[in-house]
């Protein structure tokens, strides 16, 4: 079955830097591959999701990118805020989501 | 997208008594539903996919009998925590998605066993 990896498990930043998170993903058949954002004791909610046949998507201050050959993919914040702090989870698996361990992100101010 | 109502979104109970947890789809027939459960500072573990009018397909290590599911309806799915402890204790909760869709969740369950 599908495995995902996620790094790093904590993330500080400034308020206004950016924020990287990166992936990686065993099936080589997954196609499809989300990024949720939980915050605290709430259910996780979708911020961008990205499928196989495109390399990058972009969506105001968040991006992802996909590489398909080394099985990676990478969640990107630029100008990160306050409330941008919060529990991002990496998704694949297909027709079971199966999540990456997590990042907890602190924006500091 | 899918509204997915989990009830109720908290409950304690004694030890070695069962739970039961609701999941409902309430604008979407839902054919698969799957149920994750997560611990404090950890991620979503999927526990198992529930599948309407047959068997439950669990992931490994996760004990059929001891978490039920049943998904009569394609609009509901139950998650029953028999004879529980208090290691059972955590965060549950479910999901409505498509293949290589989005998923949907409930707003889960915090489960408390004393």
């Amino acid at each position: 079955g599908e495995n995902v990896e996620q790094h790093p498990s904590t993330l500080s930043v400034q308020e206004g830097d950016s924020a990287v998170i990166k992936c990686t993903y065993s099936d080589s058949a997954s196609n499809y591959f989300p990024w949720y954002k939980q915050e605290l004791g709430k259910r996780p909610q979708l911020i961008i999701d990205i499928r196989s046949n495109v390399g990058e998507k972009k969506d105001q201050r968040i991006a992802v990118t996909l590489n398909k050959t080394a099985k990676h993919f990478s969640l990107h914040i630029t100008e990160t805020q306050p409330e941008d702090s919060a529990v991002y989870f990496c998704g694949g698996g297909g027709f079971k989501t199966i999540f990456g361990a997590g990042t907890r992100l602190f924006v500091k101010a | 997208g899918a509204v997915v109502s989990q009830h109720p979104s908290r409950v304690i109970c004694k030890s070695g008594t069962s739970v039961k947890i609701e999941c409902r789809s309430l604008d979407f027939q839902a054919t698969t539903m799957f149920w994750y459960r997560q611990f404090p500072k950890q991620s979503l573990m999927l526990m198992a996919t529930s599948n309407e009018g047959s068997k439950a397909t669990y992931e490994q290590g996760v004990e059929k009998d001891k978490f039920l599911i049943n998904h009569a309806s394609l609009t509901l799915s139950t998650l029953t925590v028999t004879s529980a402890h208090p290691e059972d204790s955590s965060f549950y909760i479910c999901s409505v998605s498509g293949r290589d869709t989005e998923a949907f969740f409930g707003q889960g369950t915090r489960l408390t066993v004393v």
